[in-house]
């Protein structure tokens, strides 16, 4: 069974760029929640996504967006970035929806300057 | 709105000395609440759910209980490899996001 997996690992961009980052689910599952964890924080909710359709927003600005893929893998896109934006962002994935617990990946962490 | 807090906010243990983390939540229903562990820079590793109060779970060295007000996770006999962050979060019920304590620091020394 293969668990969750993130890329890119680590990733340095300037204030205003775009980044896009990709999460792959755990086998099986149909699910994906991203999260938002500064430093020393626990994580924060972003959005959560099941069977490509958005399912729950946290209180995130809308240059915040995401998408899933028929094979339920799926991207966090952030526009605009700015400094604040620096965090480790984690993909969790889980079966059906909201009544399962989600296995997080190792995150990839994101630096703005 | 659903809140967790966590304390101690840092622990440091000797090695074989047991003790207990503290999770303080308020919620709209619970549907459930979770503990995980995380190692620095990395991703959350899943220990346990509770659903109700008065549950109990035990996984090697670690026992998470459950009441309406607080979850602890007790540790018994600690090894240097227990060395973490453990974070608390909870899930409402019918509701789909995790929210997170912001964790406590344990270190155990040989």
């Amino acid at each position: 069974e293969t668990g969750v997996t993130q890329s890119p690992t680590h990733l340095i961009k300037t204030r205003g760029q775009q980044v896009t980052l990709r999460c792959s689910s755990q086998s099986g599952h149909n699910t994906v929640s991203w999260y938002q964890q500064a430093l020393g924080q626990g994580p924060q909710f972003i959005f959560q996504y099941y069977r490509e359709e958005e399912n729950g927003r946290g209180n995130f600005p809308p240059r915040f967006s995401g998408l899933q893929f028929p094979n339920y893998s799926s991207e966090l896109n952030v526009n605009a970035l700015e400094l604040d934006d620096s965090a480790l962002y984690l993909c969790a994935s889980s079966l059906g929806g909201s009544d399962h617990e989600q296995y997080f990946g190792p995150g990839t962490r994101l630096t703005v300057t | 709105e659903d809140q967790v807090t966590q304390s101690p906010e840092a622990l440091r243990l000797q090695e074989g000395e047991s003790s207990s983390l503290n999770c303080s939540y308020t919620v709209s229903g619970l549907r459930g609440l979770f503990w995980y562990r995380q190692d620095p820079g990395k991703g959350p590793e899943f220990l346990f759910t509770l659903y109700s109060a008065g549950e109990e779970k035990e996984k090697e060295r670690l026992k998470a209980t459950l009441t309406k007000k607080e979850s602890f996770l007790h540790i018994t006999a600690p090894k240097p490899e227990d060395s973490a962050t453990y974070l608390c979060a909870v899930q409402a019920a019918g509701g789909n996001k995790l929210v997170f304590g912001a964790g406590t620091i344990l270190r155990v020394k040989s």
